[in-house]
């Protein structure tokens, strides 16, 4: 079936703007995190749904980043008023469940953010 | 924060040849996973060690895990042009708080010369 999508792919914004970027997980899966991936380096956690319950948004740098996921399926990654270090990769995740642990999370394509 | 550090940083070879890349983390794990990323794609996962296993194999890959010494090595035989990507590893905690987040390195930037 269908992987993990995301949109938009790239996404330029002036700095002070509010950015919103989408993920839509694989069919049925229930687990969802949000990555983001600064250049030249390994994606940093952000935070992780389990179907519309954040359970865990440790990663979030400032209150200026805020996720939802109303409906235990897409999943919307909302920046308020970006500055340039928010400029980065942003990736989104699934997976099927983490009963056992070894679930291997599917990755999306990223959205580039670029923040002048 | 990261959890591990690759090594090397950068791997350069001719195709036919063996890439090894290494890794290192600091804390406890449930498993170790790589994953490769090409440039403008996203990051595919490519095998998982569970922390009592010691090896394992996928086709032309080949993951190591020593819990002692808290590394992991990940060889590719026979390496082809298409290989040419960076490759991460991540761990999954052990239990508690972050347990379900996948903790990345920074990657191993490998280029295959045909």
């Amino acid at each position: 079936g269908a992987g993990v999508s995301q949109s938009p792919r790239y996404k330029v914004a002036k700095r002070g703007q509010d950015v919103a970027l989408r993920c839509d997980p694989i069919s049925g899966h229930v687990s969802l995190f949000w990555y983001q991936q600064a250049l030249g380096q390994g994606p940093e956690f952000l935070t992780y749904f389990q179907n519309e319950a954040q359970l865990d948004k440790s990663g979030l740098p400032s209150d200026r980043f805020f996720a939802e996921r109303p409906e235990g399926s897409v999943s919307t990654l909302k920046i308020q008023r970006t500055q340039q270090e928010d400029s980065a990769v942003y990736l989104c995740a699934s997976s099927l469940a983490l009963t056992r642990g070894t679930d291997t999370q599917y990755f999306g394509p990223g959205t580039r953010l670029t923040v002048l | 924060s990261q959890q591990g550090e690759e090594d090397p940083q950068a791997l350069s070879i001719q195709e036919g040849e063996n890439a090894t890349m290494n890794c290192s983390y600091k804390t406890s794990i449930n498993n170790l996973q790589w994953y490769r990323q090409n440039s403008g794609r996203g990051l595919v996962h490519l095998i998982l060690i569970r922390s009592n296993e010691r090896e394992k194999h996928s086709g032309r890959l080949r993951v190591t895990l020593d819990t002692s010494k808290k590394s992991s090595s990940l060889l590719i035989t026979a390496s082809r042009a298409a290989d040419t990507a960076s490759y991460f590893c991540a761990t999954r905690a052990y239990s508690g708080a972050g347990s379900y987040q996948l903790t990345f390195g920074k990657g191993t930037k490998l280029s295959v010369i045909p």
